[in-house]
């Protein structure tokens, strides 16, 4: 069962901060974070582990609530190179394949 | 950069034909993934391994078949192509964390 994301699109203007969700309805051991630029192939961001562990990548950090099944991804001070798709995926147990959202597409405009 | 290499990288073919694609890694991660992309759908998974000939098939398996003979080696076989088999797949290849992914290939039945 596919984890839900939201928002499905956003518009941004450089400089400007941004949150993508991820929420799942099953128990989640971790949730990972992708990027995938036009045409490329997904490439890992992060990964958080239950325990409401937070992380950070460049200015991109992200949070996972244990309890709501519930991550969220950060982007603060946005640039252009921040602009692709993100894709949350996630795990029930460790090792497990990885289970996709539908991406959130962000663009960041000058 | 993952050692992951997917071929061929584009390919059409006619419904009703069978397709191979062919998921090649130099990492020796045990895990190995095969998934579609489709607009609106995110990335959906269709066949894994876990090891050599040990698979298991994921959400939208219909249609596809796989095999692993060796560590390195994961193909995915469209028994029949049909046009609702025109899709990018994605090959990932995993160890104990993060998921990496190939480059893809953009298969077209027509």
């Amino acid at each position: 069962q596919q984890p839900v994301q939201s928002p499905q699109a956003v518009i941004l203007r450089e400089g400007e901060d941004a949150v993508i969700n991820c929420s799942s309805s099953k128990a989640l051991y971790s949730v990972h974070w992708y990027r995938q630029k036009h045409g490329e192939a997904p490439v890992f961001l992060m990964i958080l582990l239950k325990g409401g562990e937070q992380k950070g990548h460049e200015k991109i950090s992200a949070s996972f609530n244990e309890k709501k099944q519930q991550s969220s991804l950060y982007l603060t001070a946005s640039q252009l190179s921040y602009s692709g798709t993100y894709f949350c995926g996630t795990e029930v147990q460790g090792n497990t394949p990885l289970v996709f959202g539908k991406g959130t597409r962000l663009s960041v405009i000058a | 950069d993952a050692g992951i290499t997917q071929s061929p990288r584009h390919k059409v073919t006619e419904t009703g034909t069978p397709v191979t694609l062919r998921c090649h890694q130099t990492e020796n991660h045990r895990y190995m993934y095969w998934y579609r992309q489709d607009p609106g759908h995110g990335l959906r998974l269709i066949h894994y391994s876990y090891g050599v000939k040990d698979t298991d098939k994921g959400e939208v398996s219909d249609g596809y078949s796989v095999s692993r003979s060796k560590t390195e080696d994961f193909l995915l076989t469209l028994e029949s192509a049909t046009s609702s088999q025109t899709s990018v797949y994605f090959c990932a290849i995993r160890g104990l964390g993060e998921a990496f992914f190939g480059q893809g290939t953009r298969l077209t039945v027509v």
